[in-house]
């Protein structure tokens, strides 16, 4: 039984250029919950996604950040025009339910390096 | 709105020693509390939460943690550590009913023989 998948694990792009960043919810999971880790920070909550609807966006910057759970296939965090600010770990965590008496299983993260 | 502090960066303890790491939380509203555990380049692992009942809650790996609602803290315990405990903690809290989980800094607990 899998758990929470996350690809790349290792990402590196120039400023300027997309970071497309994919997590896989573990098997029977349709939520989907991603979250930022800046250097020497805890985890901070970007967006919260049921299949193919967003359900709460409130720590997503409000520019060049985007994310989706279609129905079929992965959730994907996108993020445009890369910026040095945006070097981070990248996390998504899935559970069955979207509520805090269902566990969030998180994925091994995807390390973002802007040169 | 809520935050999370912990009180330590880091914390180093000897193998064999007992080890508590702070949580304090501010909220208008009740809140849910969680431990979670980050090993060097993985993701994180729950130790244990608090949602209701009892305020002592025992967790995986010999932790235990306490609600104290009135010193609104929920830290962290553990009488006797291993080399293998030397990671990052997080706690966290909950009072969205989504489940969004809002962190503290995090905890570096570094165990030496």
């Amino acid at each position: 039984n899998a758990g929470v998948m996350q690809n790349p694990r290792h990402l590196v792009r120039r400023r300027g250029q997309e970071a497309r960043l994919r997590c896989s919810p573990m098997k029977g999971h349709s939520h989907v919950y991603w979250y930022r880790q800046l250097p020497e920070e805890g985890l901070k909550f970007m967006v919260y996604l049921q299949k193919e609807n967003i359900i709460d966006e409130s720590g997503m910057p409000k520019e060049r950040f985007s994310a989706e759970f279609p129905k079929e296939g992965p959730s994907i965090l996108r993020i445009q025009q890369v910026v040095r600010g945006d070097s981070a770990a990248y996390f998504c965590a899935s559970s069955l339910a979207g509520d805090s008496y269902n566990e969030q299983f998180f994925g091994p993260g995807t390390r973002l390096t802007v040169l | 709105a809520q935050s999370v502090t912990q009180l330590d960066s880091q914390v180093p303890v000897f193998e064999e020693a007992p080890v508590e790491l702070r949580c304090n939380y501010s909220s208008s509203v009740s809140v849910y509390l969680f431990w979670y555990v980050q090993y060097p380049n993985q993701g994180l692992q729950l130790l244990l939460k608090y949602l209701s009942g009892s305020t002592l809650v025992k967790g995986i790996n010999g932790f235990e943690a306490e609600f104290n609602k009135s010193q609104t803290s929920f830290h962290l315990r553990k009488p006797s550590v291993h080399i293998s405990d030397t990671a990052e903690y997080f706690c966290a809290v909950s009072e969205d009913s989504w489940g969004k989980l809002q962190f503290g800094a995090g905890t570096q607990v570094v165990v030496t023989p």
